[in-house]
């Protein structure tokens, strides 16, 4: 499996504070995303990175900012987390090229009450 | 623009053969397809690439009509390890990102 962790695994915040989810991989890999899954939507993008400080939105971007100061870390935070945002959310990293799969980790289930 | 999977639920008997499919409204550069179970992270299943490279898990096939923008993953002779949820994801040029449908729940019975 490929080495990719998320922290934490569980979390329940309340509405308006700030929260960040890490995500850390040893597979030097260059592309990091960030995606939360909800019934009914699939997997949707928030955000990704194509290199150390190198970062762009998704579609679903809206509430959310990524920082990638390190190849192997790349974190994602809610400035001010609403009740909208709870999913579980999920990273991934692949390889460069469009026949490079993604490897996804665990996922971070979080809700916001 | 997200692709449309097709049916949106499947049940079968164990040994018994499926197929699911995705299109797009755009041009497709690449198809993914990946498999989550409950509870669990989604894995890679199999790339389809433009020119009819592909990559993947071995017993599993799919096919990937260009013309059509339509991907379909054949699962044959299903086991119960089959069970989950199949998602495939689009990519309309080499530099784009990934685009997931809403994923199809395969259930296999014994």
């Amino acid at each position: 499996d490929a080495g990719i962790t998320q922290s934490p695994r569980h979390k329940v915040t309340e509405t308006g504070t700030p929260v960040t989810l890490r995500c850390h991989q040893t597979e030097n890999h260059r592309y990091m995303y960030w995606y939360r899954q909800d019934p009914g939507h699939g997997l949707r993008l928030i955000h990704y990175s194509y290199g150390v400080k190198d970062t762009d939105k998704g579609e679903v971007s809206d509430g959310y900012s990524v920082s990638r100061s390190k190849t192997e870390d790349f974190l994602l935070t809610l400035e001010s987390a609403t009740s909208s945002q709870t999913s579980v959310y999920f990273c991934a990293i692949s390889g460069q090229g469009a026949d490079s799969p993604l490897h996804f980790g665990n996922g971070t289930r979080l809700t916001v009450t | 623009q997200q692709p449309v999977q097709s049916p949106q639920a499947v049940i079968l008997r164990e040994g018994e053969d499926a197929v699911i499919n995705c299109s797009s409204s755009k041009a497709l550069y690449s198809v993914h397809w990946y498999r989550q179970k409950h509870g669990e992270a989604p894995v890679f299943l199999m790339i389809l690439l433009k020119g009819g490279e592909q990559k993947g898990h071995e017993k599993i096939s799919a096919s990937f009509n260009e013309k059509k923008q339509q991907s379909s993953l054949y699962l044959t002779a299903s086991q119960l390890s089959y069970s989950g949820t199949y998602f495939c994801g689009t990519e309309t040029g080499a530099n784009s990102k990934l685009t997931f449908g809403k994923g199809i729940t395969l259930s296999v019975r014994p």
